[in-house]
């Protein structure tokens, strides 16, 4: 059973990065798409964007573009999302979630257990 | 990329049905047949509930069921327990690799 784990919550200024990564285990990793989903408080969920790592040609969110950088590490079955000039509005819960095999057609079916990320200076 | 509409919030009493509407554009909903439906308890990750329109991962109960008429997508879940009441998302492929989401709907068991 394939599980994602998320690293540690983190709290950033405005105007700088946070990169959060999402560790794949029990379970094939290169070629799943990992999305990028998050959360602000109080909100609902938004697509950030995609890689599937076998490939390593992520797919964004127009909102996203240029902001956030995805990539993947097949060597240790981990994907990470960074996403620069903080500002306010990017405080939220960033979650990782698996989709599909060699398609980004598909539902995401296991999820990572969320990065808090808090913007404040 | 513009949110798929869903109804802010659904109630209905334990052993109804109700169900949850998704409106999109023919770029998404209308255009592919990949819609998916999430449960979310507050503070918790989401859980796939409904892919592909209307197919249940393994472990969903029959009384999770999905369908889709034009550019709107539904989540109709009968015989409502407690346990169900939760913020549900739906999501829809939307051509080039993207996805885009509902705003997310509230379903509270009365």
């Amino acid at each position: 059973q394939v599980q994602l784990v998320q690293s540690g919550a983190e709290v950033k200024k405005p105007g700088s990065s946070v990169k959060v990564s999402c560790k794949a285990s029990g379970g094939t990793f290169s070629s799943y798409v990992i999305n990028w989903v998050r959360q602000a408080p109080g909100q609902g969920l938004e697509w950030m964007g995609g890689i599937i790592p076998i490939f390593n040609k992520p797919k964004f969110a127009q909102k996203f573009q240029g902001r956030v950088t995805i990539t993947a590490d097949q060597s240790t079955s981990t994907a990470y999302m960074e996403l620069s000039s903080l500002r306010s509005e990017d405080t939220a819960v960033y979650y990782c979630a698996r989709g599909g095999d060699l398609s980004y057609f598909y539902g995401m079916d296991v999820w990572g257990q969320g990065t808090t990320v808090t913007v404040s200076s | 990329q513009s949110a798929l509409t869903q109804p802010r919030s659904v109630s209905g009493s334990p052993g109804q049905s109700v169900t949850i509407s998704c409106t999109g554009t023919s770029s998404d909903v209308g255009g592919y047949n990949y819609v998916s439906w999430y449960q979310q308890y507050s503070g918790k990750a989401p859980k796939l509930m409904i892919y592909d329109v209307s197919q249940r991962p393994s472990g969903v109960p029959d009384r999770f069921s999905g369908s889709k008429s034009g550019n709107t997508a539904s989540l109709t879940i009968s015989g409502l327990q407690a346990e169900d009441e939760a913020d549900y998302y739906c999501c829809s492929y939307a051509g080039s690799h993207t996805h885009v989401f509902g705003g997310g709907t509230k379903l509270t068991v009365l």
